[in-house]
Formats: structure tokens, C-alpha cells, sequence
């Protein structure tokens, strides 16, 4: 069946350093692919989202890039700070479908 | 802006009982998610709902049902609660091409 792989599934970076977190999905129906951030303790929420039409998305310190021919997509985050530590996930949605990767667990270390 | 309300942020029950966590979304979406999420892992999907009275199962059935018998109400059971049922569950809803959007978890302690 479709799936979503995500890589790494922990991270660990220096405080100011980037960091990159990859997706791979399957299904090539999919034409959605939002990335949420989930604090400990609490639901995840939408940080970012791109869709099939675009190549790439920027909201300050972080973007998103998406290469349709691949079906990958990688979330970028620039000058992370500790509270940038969090697990990400990845997800790849079509109009029925809707799959989460297997997570990102990332430490920004002061 | 969504709204996903679950009824219960945490909830200590004991085993063998049948338990019921109820979520409500007020956007009207046609989709509704139920997710378990152990410390460490991912979001593993129990069972969705793509409209009303209607059911998939996901990932992780097994002990466990749902019910959607309105549009904004998606409840999961536990028919009989056993101790490795223990775990952080995630309702969410969706319509397409949009973000899911989540509720604030039910934390579940079964005995």
C-alpha cells in the first residue's frame, strides 16, 4: 500500500545550525504535503504545507521543497533555536488519502 | 479557525471495562481520524470515517470500534479495556486537500 518514509528519525543539531528533515512518498496522487511540529505533551499542529504546484515555500526560518518527479519533499530550518526541538512529521495527501510519516524527533542543543 | 474537542484530556480506567472517548469537530468536514501514539513512536491510525454512519478500519483495529452517527461526532470504544490499550489517542478531522487538524489528545490509563 501507499506509504511515507521519513528520515532521520532523530536529529540532533547545534543551536543556530540548519536542519533538514526528508520525505519519500508513493503515491503519486497525492498533491498535498503539509508538515506539523509536535511539542511533548501536546497535538500536533500545521508549521508548514506546500502543494504539488509549487517547488518550494518559505515562511521565515523555514521551507519546503518539493520535487514531483522524485515524490520526495524536505522540511529546511535555519538558525534553529531550543525551541525548535520537537518531533516533526511529514504527511503526502490526495483527495481521499491522507498518510503521516514515521516522525522526526529533533534537539537543538544549547 | 477548527476546533477538535476531545472529552477528556485524561482518563484512568480499569481493565475489562468498555470505555468510550468521544471527539467533535465544528468545520463540517466529512473526514474524521482516530490515532494511537505510544512515547517514541508515531501516529498509528485506529480507524477513520469518511462520512456519516460509514467506517475504515486503519492500521490498528484490533479492540477497538467506532461510531459516527452525526456528522461532527466521531466516537471511539474500547469494548473491553486491557492494560497494553495504555496510550496517548488523537482525534482528527479533515477535508481534502487541507491539513488535518487535531485535537488535544486523551492521555489513557487502563488498570
Amino acid at each position: 500500500g501507499e506509504n511515507v518514509e521519513q528520515h532521520p528519525s532523530t536529529l540532533s543539531v547545534q543551536e543556530g545550525d540548519s536542519a533538514v528533515i526528508k520525505c519519500t512518498y508513493s503515491d503519486s496522487a497525492s498533491n498535498y504535503f503539509p508538515w506539523y511540529k509536535q511539542e511533548l505533551g501536546k497535538r500536533p499542529q500545521l508549521i508548514i504545507d506546500i502543494r504539488s504546484n509549487v517547488g518550494e515555500k518559505k515562511d521565515q526560518r523555514i521551507a519546503v521543497t518539493l520535487n514531483k518527479t522524485a515524490k520526495h519533499f524536505s522540511l529546511h530550518i535555519t538558525e534553529t533555536q531550543p525551541e525548535d526541538s520537537a518531533v516533526y512529521f511529514c504527511a503526502a495527501s490526495g483527495t481521499y488519502k491522507y498518510i503521516f510519516g514515521t516522525g522526526t524527533r529533533l534537539k537543538v542543543l544549547a | 479557525d477548527v476546533k477538535v474537542t476531545q472529552s477528556s484530556r485524561y482518563l484512568v480506567k480499569r481493565t475489562g471495562e468498555k470505555v468510550f472517548l468521544e471527539c467533535v469537530q465544528d468545520m463540517d468536514h466529512e473526514n474524521m481520524f482516530w490515532y494511537r501514539q505510544d512515547p517514541g513512536l508515531g501516529l498509528r491510525l485506529i480507524y477513520f470515517s469518511y462520512d456519516v454512519k460509514m467506517k475504515e478500519k486503519g492500521d490498528i483495529p484490533e479492540g477497538y470500534s467506532v461510531s459516527r452517527e452525526k456528522k461532527e461526532r466521531f466516537s471511539l470504544i474500547l469494548e473491553s479495556a486491557s492494560t497494553n490499550q495504555t496510550s496517548m489517542y488523537l482525534c482528527a478531522s479533515w477535508t481534502g486537500n487541507q491539513p488535518q487538524h487535531f485535537g488535544d489528545g486523551t492521555r489513557l490509563s487502563i488498570l
